[in-house]
């Protein structure tokens, strides 16, 4: 069974500091990696995708992947109220298999 | 482009009657897919057709069916509701299942 494991959270931190998102995987195959934002009632939002190794910026979102050891995280600078969500990882394995979400990291902004 | 719908988006219904849950996309995407989501439980993928014609079960197929009428739209049937069958549903759609996948607005329903 592929597993992508998140910590559930809440992850708690100040207006203006650096989330952290952490996301790792069980299939060492997984081709494609991605981020998706939930505000609560609403739908999954694409905010990112990754295919190899390193670093990746938007804006204030910093997709990080290091395959080796399997593990995807995203980082957010200068957070703000309006990041408060449901962060989703989600993960592309084996060709034509579809992608396998994580549970979410639920995080918190205060001001 | 309205990008990926659903209808309807609130739907009660009794144990044991049926319904379908309708998806459409006007993005020309090959892959469409249904999830549920319930508190704790994440996404869990129901069905995905990899492209027109097709169609794959996925995580948690029991109590449904789908059909890909054509290549813009892709059904989620409940023949017999049971009231675990109570979530929120989305359907997504993706150029290819290697892809990323854009979703619905989802369809709250519940079955008492």
């Amino acid at each position: 069974q592929k597993e992508v494991e998140q910590n559930s959270g809440p992850l708690s931190v100040p207006e203006g500091a650096i989330a952290s998102l952490n996301c790792t995987y069980s299939d060492r195959g997984s081709q494609s990696f991605f981020w998706y934002r939930q505000y609560s009632g609403k739908s999954p939002e694409l905010i990112m995708f990754i295919y190899s190794n390193g670093d990746k910026e938007d804006g204030r979102f910093t997709a990080q992947l290091n395959k080796a050891s399997q593990y995807v995280s995203l980082l957010i600078r200068d957070s703000q109220p309006s990041d408060s969500a449901t962060y989703l990882c989600a993960v592309k394995g084996q060709a034509g298999t579809a992608l396998i979400f994580g549970k979410g990291t639920t995080l918190s902004v205060s001001s | 482009n309205a990008g990926v719908t659903q209808t309807p988006k609130f739907q009660v219904l009794k144990t044991g009657q049926s319904m379908t849950l309708q998806c459409a996309q006007d993005m020309n995407h090959n892959s469409m897919y249904w999830y549920r989501q319930d508190p704790g439980m994440g996404l869990r993928l129901i069905y995905y057709s990899a492209s027109e014609g097709t169609t794959d079960k996925g995580e948690v197929p029991n109590g449904y069916n789908v059909s890909r009428l054509n290549k813009r739209e892709f059904s989620l049937r409940l023949e017999s509701a049971a009231p675990s069958q109570t979530s929120v549903y989305f359907c997504a759609s993706s150029e290819a299942v290697a892809y990323e996948q854009y979703f619905g607005p989802g369809t709250r329903l519940t079955v008492t």
